[in-house]
């Protein structure tokens, strides 16, 4: 069974930019999540989509948005880009409630 | 952001020897925990999860003890092997929150 994919895994922007990133969860799995991986801050929830529904948003800008299509592939978008939105962002899939999420490689983000 | 902490703590142990990684989580009412192993370059792996009317759980070399008294989750890995050098992250989950918080992370170092 093929893993979560993230398409790109390398990004370079610049400040004020915008970016679309993009997940395609393992096949069967209905629940998308988001998250940004830093050395400073770790790993910080930013959204979960159930079926192209947002169920919970993190403590991020709305900048930062996403959204689920009817097939459940998601993607995440970030506008006006700030130097200190350079990071990894991991997308995780699961059945839903408490199972277990299995995550990407990540899309490594750096913004000059 | 809501995950914890800004330094990541080093466990070094000798190849052969049992790891033991804690974590202590922060919500009393979270009810589902996940251990996940990160090798540089790759997605957090999941290894292994326990719910909250259990406290313990084993797998493949590895244990998980949850103590709900002190919120505290341990992760034990017997004979510690090279490959298992990476970092190690716990979560949490409540239900109907639909997000999970993650540690600060452990490094494991293995020793040869």
């Amino acid at each position: 069974k093929a893993g979560v994919t993230q398409t790109p895994r390398y990004l370079i922007k610049t400040r004020g930019q915008q970016v679309t990133l993009s997940c395609s969860p393992i096949s069967g799995h209905r629940s998308v999540s988001w998250y940004q991986q830093t050395p400073g801050q770790g790993l910080q929830f930013l959204f979960e989509y159930f079926s192209e529904t947002q169920r919970n948003k993190g403590n991020f800008p709305g900048r930062f948005s996403g959204r689920q299509f009817s097939n459940s592939r998601s993607e995440m978008n970030v506008s006006t880009l700030e130097l200190g939105d350079s990071a990894l962002y991991l997308c995780a899939s699961s059945l839903g409630g408490a199972q277990p999420q299995h995550f990407g490689d990540g899309t490594r983000l750096s913004i000059l | 952001g809501e995950s914890v902490g800004l330094h990541l703590p080093t466990l070094s142990v000798q190849e052969g020897d049992n790891s033991i990684i804690n974590c202590a989580y922060s919500n009393s009412a979270s009810d589902y925990f996940i251990w996940y192993k990160q090798e540089s370059g790759k997605g957090p792996q999941f290894i292994i999860d326990i719910r909250s009317n259990m406290d313990k759980r084993q797998g493949q070399r590895v244990t998980v003890l949850l103590n709900k008294t002190v919120k505290h989750l341990s992760l034990q890995i017997a004979a510690t092997q090279p490959g298992d050098s990476a970092v190690y992250f716990c979560a949490e989950n409540t239900s109907g929150t639909y997000k999970y918080i993650f540690g600060t992370g452990t490094r494991l170092k293995v020793l040869a």
